[in-house]
């Protein structure tokens, strides 16, 4: 079966760039999360879409921002890089809101 | 502060040997799940449990759920070396329309 795809897996960028991360939910997932996990840190809620519209918002920095597109998959853009970004971000989709989230492989980012 | 908190943080046990992970949280809640995680992977679904549920079973998965306490707790039983990782408590809370709020984690080892 097909599950959350996450892309890139890796990157890597510097200071002050721009990074932008992409998330396939499974289809027919009407809701998707956004989370940030950093090294033995649990993950924590970034922002959440239900059928394409924003939802809620977690302690996202105003450098972030993230949309979802008609075709349901969404995207994470992160301006001016802060070495503190470097972590893990999980995208997950859930059947209905409410119930179990299905979590991508994540994307690693590290901040040089 | 913290929603779900976990305990024990870490806990080692021998193969064959039920381990028990407690959770707390905060707020009111429409359901708790729990995830696990292996290292530097994505978060893995175990189970969910309803408000309005006290106990289920998925397997040699046992969870409890007290909402007076607001407190859960995560049996596993005979377990194996393969059950060695992060699990993770998370809340959807009443109110919120599409957020999982995670707890810190607890570290299984299972020593074969």
């Amino acid at each position: 079966a097909a599950g959350v795809i996450q892309s890139p897996r890796h990157l890597i960028k510097e200071k002050r760039e721009t990074a932008t991360l992409k998330c396939y939910p499974i289809p027919r997932h009407d809701t998707v999360y956004w989370y940030q996990q950093g090294p033995g840190q649990d993950p924590q809620f970034l922002i959440s879409f239900y059928e394409k519209m924003q939802s809620d918002k977690g302690s996202i920095p105003d450098r972030f921002s993230a949309q979802q597109f008609s075709d349901y998959h969404s995207e994470l853009n992160m301006s001016s890089l802060e070495l503190g970004d470097s972590a893990l971000y999980f995208c997950a989709s859930s059947p209905r809101r409410g119930t179990e989230a299905f979590f991508g492989q994540g994307t690693r980012l590290t901040v040089v | 502060s913290q929603q779900g908190e976990e305990d024990p943080q870490a806990l080692s046990i021998q193969e064959g040997e039920n381990a028990t992970m407690n959770c707390s949280y905060k707020t009111s809640i429409n359901n708790l799940q729990w995830y696990r995680q292996n290292s530097g992977r994505g978060l893995v679904h175990l189970i969910l449990i309803r408000s309005n549920e006290r106990e289920k079973h998925s397997g040699r998965l046992r969870v409890t759920l007290d909402t007076s306490k607001k407190s859960s707790s995560l049996l596993i039983t005979a377990s194996r070396a393969a059950d060695t990782a992060s699990y993770f408590c998370a809340t959807d809370q009443t109110g919120a329309n599409s957020k999982l709020t995670f707890g810190k984690g607890i570290t299984l080892s299972v020593r074969p």
